[in-house]
């Protein structure tokens, strides 16, 4: 089974700040990578997913992901942050073909205006 | 068309007692998920449905807890003789195709039970 592991628990920052949110997984094998956003009083949404091709993927609302490999890591990006970004971030790992999501335990996110 | 809904949204019961959670898919969809969200963990995977039949219940933690979808639809989760660490948020997802990843799982609000 796969295991998920999300760096931070909480980050906090300004407006216009970068966000960089860790992700590393461990299995071998082929997976699937998501990230999903869940913001105050809403539901889980999925942000971008990654199943093959190029590993810069593109998400909604200017988020992006790298997949690297030969780091088992699928990091989460964002450029300039807005205060609209504050909410709960998780990534996820499915093994090739599988459905069954694994999920990391989320790092909140925290914008100030 | 309307999203994912569940029920009830909160939930405090007693040791001990029977719980019942229920899901609304979004209308069409053949497969549903559920999960659980323990306090400072990420989702753990509990049932999935394929139409009505669960073929894979392994993330089921006991006995205590079992599952059934009917006429394709609505899937209710049942949780017996409630202990306390069976508090969590119940999410349930659905998506188009059943058993396939490549189809977006679209998550509801989750039922927040709380045992004391």
């Amino acid at each position: 089974a796969q295991s998920v592991s999300q760096h931070n628990h909480h980050v906090i920052l300004s407006e216009a700040a970068s966000l960089e949110l860790g992700c590393n997984y461990s299995y071998g094998g082929t997976v699937n990578l998501f990230w999903y956003v869940q913001y105050p009083g809403q539901h889980l949404q999925l942000l971008l997913k990654y199943f093959s091709g190029d590993p810069l993927v593109k998400g909604i609302k200017g988020f992006e992901a790298e997949f690297i490999k030969s780091k088992f890591s699928f990091n989460l990006r964002k450029p300039s942050v807005q205060w609209s970004d504050t909410a709960e971030y998780f990534c996820a790992v499915t093994s090739f073909n599988d459905y069954k999501l694994s999920f990391g335990a989320g790092t909140t996110v925290t914008v100030r205006a | 068309g309307a999203g994912v809904s569940q029920s009830p949204s909160n939930k405090v019961t007693e040791k001990g007692k029977d719980v019942e959670l229920r899901c609304d898919p979004i209308s069409g969809h053949t497969a549903l998920y559920w999960y659980r969200q323990s306090l400072g963990q990420g989702l753990e995977f509990l049932i999935y449905f394929q139409g009505n039949s669960a073929p894979d219940k392994s993330g089921l933690p006991s006995d205590r807890f079992s599952a059934e979808r009917t006429g394709g639809s609505v899937s209710t989760l049942t949780i017996q003789r409630t202990q306390q660490e069976d508090s969590a948020v119940y999410l349930c997802a659905s998506s188009s195709r059943a058993g396939s990843i490549k189809d977006e799982q679209f998550f509801g609000p989750g039922t927040r039970l709380t045992v004391l």
